[in-house]
């Protein structure tokens, strides 16, 4: 039973240049999430979706950052462009409908390294 | 500013010992709280979980205790074990305004069982 997909799982790029970072969901989950961590601020959420539809998007640091749910069983977040702070892993994760407290499942992150 | 503190960021145990990780929340709205366990280069892993009108959750080894009047719970690990070595994250469950339910975090503890 697969489980969150993240591709890659690291990017090192130049300053300047754009990252795409792509996600598949466990299917039949309805909600997913963007989550940064660093070391300073730990797991910040960046935006999160339901039903294919971006809920709360507070957490996208600045315009430079955006983040797209086509369908049910795909995601990308996309820096453009990349600066060396946004260097983080970026881990996806995603809920089933019927979770009572909203247990989340996450992928094994995209480690970005930006030059 | 934080709604859930893990202020503690290491932990070091015996093996065979106890282990106490604590989180603290400020905000009384809460409903349910997680525990996360998170290994080097994977994602976050769902432990345990307590609804706020409970007060004790058990499952193996691991116990969650919540106090509600100090705004405080706590993850047990008994008996420690060198697997258990890795990064814990607290989770505190809410709805939203937009009647959404996500996930607020903490920073997260890094505990180190030794042989």
């Amino acid at each position: 039973d697969a489980g969150v997909i993240q591709s890659p799982r690291h990017e090192v790029t130049e300053m300047g240049q754009e990252v795409t970072l792509r996600c598949k969901p466990i299917s039949g989950h309805n909600s997913l999430f963007w989550y940064r961590q660093t070391m300073m601020r730990g797991l910040e959420l960046l935006i999160y979706f339901n039903n294919n539809v971006p809920i709360d998007d507070s957490g996208m640091p600045e315009d430079r950052f955006s983040a797209k749910m086509p369908n049910a069983s795909f995601s990308t977040l996309k820096i453009q462009p990349s600066e060396p702070r946004d260097s983080a892993v970026y881990f996806c994760a995603s809920s089933p409908r019927d979770s009572l407290y909203n247990e989340q499942f996450f992928g094994p992150g995209t480690r970005l390294t930006v030059l | 500013d934080q709604q859930v503190k893990q202020n503690s960021p290491s932990l070091s145990v015996q093996e065979g010992r106890i282990s106490i990780l604590n989180c603290d929340y400020t905000n009384s709205m809460f409903d349910y709280f997680l525990w996360y366990k998170k290994y080097p280069a994977e994602g976050p892993t769902f432990l345990i979980s307590i609804s706020s009108i409970k007060d004790k959750n058990e499952d193996g080894r691991f116990t969650v205790f919540l106090n509600k009047s100090a705004k405080h719970l706590s993850l047990h690990i008994v008996p420690s074990q060198p697997g258990d070595s890795a990064v814990y994250f607290c989770a505190a469950s809410i709805i939203n305004a937009g009647n959404n339910r996500k996930l607020i975090w903490g920073l997260g503890t890094s505990l180190a069982v030794n042989p």
